[in-house]
């Protein structure tokens, strides 16, 4: 099994510049999230998907984030325009979801530099 | 926003010792799990305790739950070099993982 996977694992872009991150996650995983990891610090959730449906984004900055998850598999989480503070590792996971504990599979993250 | 934090934030020892590291949260919870990251690596799943258990093992590490001081620990036997990463706690509350910072693990040859 392949795991969570992500691409691209790493991005530079200048400020005001769109990005794209992709996310796979684990088949059969009906729950994804998305975090984004500072420098030193522990992930941040963004957003978490049941499905295709986004159940908690509340912590996504929606002025200058989306994100999106058709067909309730593979997501996409975009920033436009990227800000120099948007500088970190973004963190897709999965797991199978329903009652229970959420034991979250992560993939290696896509590390995102903006100059 | 964090809901743990990590005692200590960084923690050096030499192979063979043991490693702990300790984790306090705000809320009541649901579950606390353990997560070790590897340099430029996703975080990787190590064990889960449940608010009704008090100690958990497995295979060297030991995590123990006191949830009337909202406080967890890890405790890494043995230590390898294998075990240098970064490990954080996560509280289950409400259908959402929170992350403390992490404690940065290094272990000396």
């Amino acid at each position: 099994e392949a795991g969570v996977v992500q691409s691209p694992r790493y991005k530079i872009i200048e400020k005001k510049q769109p990005v794209a991150f992709w996310c796979n996650p684990i088949s059969g995983h009906n729950t994804l999230y998305w975090y984004r990891q500072n420098l030193g610090q522990g992930p941040e959730l963004l957003i978490r998907y049941e499905n295709e449906e986004a159940v908690d984004d509340s912590q996504l900055p929606k002025d200058r984030f989306s994100a999106e998850r058709l067909k309730g598999v593979d997501s996409t989480l975009k920033i436009q325009p990227a800000e120099l503070g948007d500088s970190a590792v973004y963190l897709c996971a999965s797991e199978t979801g329903g009652a229970g504990a959420n034991v979250l599979t992560f993939g290696a993250g896509s590390r995102l530099t903006v100059l | 926003s964090q809901q743990g934090e990590e005692d200590p934030q960084a923690l050096s020892i030499q192979e063979g010792e043991n490693a702990t590291m300790n984790c306090s949260y705000k809320t009541s919870i649901n579950n606390l799990q353990w997560y070790r990251q590897n340099s430029g690596r996703g975080l990787v799943h190590l064990i889960l305790i449940r608010s009704n258990e008090r100690e958990k093992h497995s295979g060297r590490l030991r995590v123990t739950l006191d949830t009337s001081k909202k406080s967890s620990s890890l405790l890494i036997t043995a230590s390898r070099a294998a075990d240098t990463a970064s490990y954080f706690c996560a509280t289950d509350a409400a259908q959402k993982l929170v992350f403390g910072q992490g404690t940065r693990l290094t272990i000396n040859p």
